[in-house]
């Protein structure tokens, strides 16, 4: 029962590379989302996906690209990492509902 | 701007005590969310509340949406120690997207030494 797996962990990068996040999830839900955690800002939206081949903005997409390769995965890319993009990002899932149920265990990513 | 106020930011519980913590806005919510986050995880969704006055409950936790619609409280009632981590309310932002949510600092929950 795996739930929502994100990959990798832990990631540093150095500025100007590009990574891609990956998530999955086993429960059949419609929408996942992705989120960046920052110390004393809450979780804050990058991206989402209501439905299978649909994506739309956040509150901070600058910086990022997702793709819904299907009802199972969602992606996040960073093209061109910044040091303001070191945070810890989380994806997320939810069916029938406007809000986020269950999250990854998070990706901790430092970029230098 | 829409913001969350928790309260208390921390608290040492002991186990088998009650707790409870609220969280209040200046800007009315027609949503109030609960999850909590222990280290290294992500957050987990404890209790969606949808309606003004309504008072729900998941096992040993009960949350209460508030009649003015600014403010919600979380209580546990004869904690136990997996109680421990952080607690974060969050409600919808205003004009934003599915999902896009304003949340609370938090109410860090340890045990007493």
């Amino acid at each position: 029962n795996a739930g929502v797996t994100q990959t990798p962990k832990f990631q540093v990068l150095k500025t100007g590379q590009s990574m891609t996040l990956q998530c999955a999830q086993d429960m059949n839900h419609n929408s996942m989302y992705w989120y960046r955690q920052d110390p004393g800002m809450g979780l804050r939206l990058i991206y989402y996906s209501a439905s299978e081949g649909t994506t739309d903005k956040g509150e901070v997409p600058n910086g990022y690209n997702v793709s819904r390769l299907n009802k199972r995965e969602f992606s996040l890319r960073l093209e061109s990492a910044a040091p303001s993009q070191t945070s810890v990002y989380f994806c997320a899932s939810s069916d029938g509902q406007p809000q986020p149920q269950h999250f990854g265990d998070g990706t901790r990513l430092s970029i230098l | 701007g829409q913001q969350l106020n928790q309260s208390p930011q921390s608290m040492f519980i002991q186990e088998g005590e009650d707790v409870s913590m609220n969280c209040t806005s200046s800007s009315i919510f027609n949503t109030w969310l609960w999850y909590k986050q222990d280290p290294g995880e992500g957050p987990v969704l404890l209790i969606a509340l949808y309606k003004a006055g309504e008072l729900t409950s998941n096992g040993r936790l009960t949350a209460q949406f508030g009649i003015t619609r600014k403010d919600s409280f979380l209580n546990i009632s004869a904690s136990i120690p997996s109680d421990v981590g952080i607690y974060f309310c969050a409600g919808p932002r205003y004009g934003g997207s599915q999902g896009n949510l304003i949340f609370g600092k938090g109410t860090k929950l340890s045990v007493k030494p």
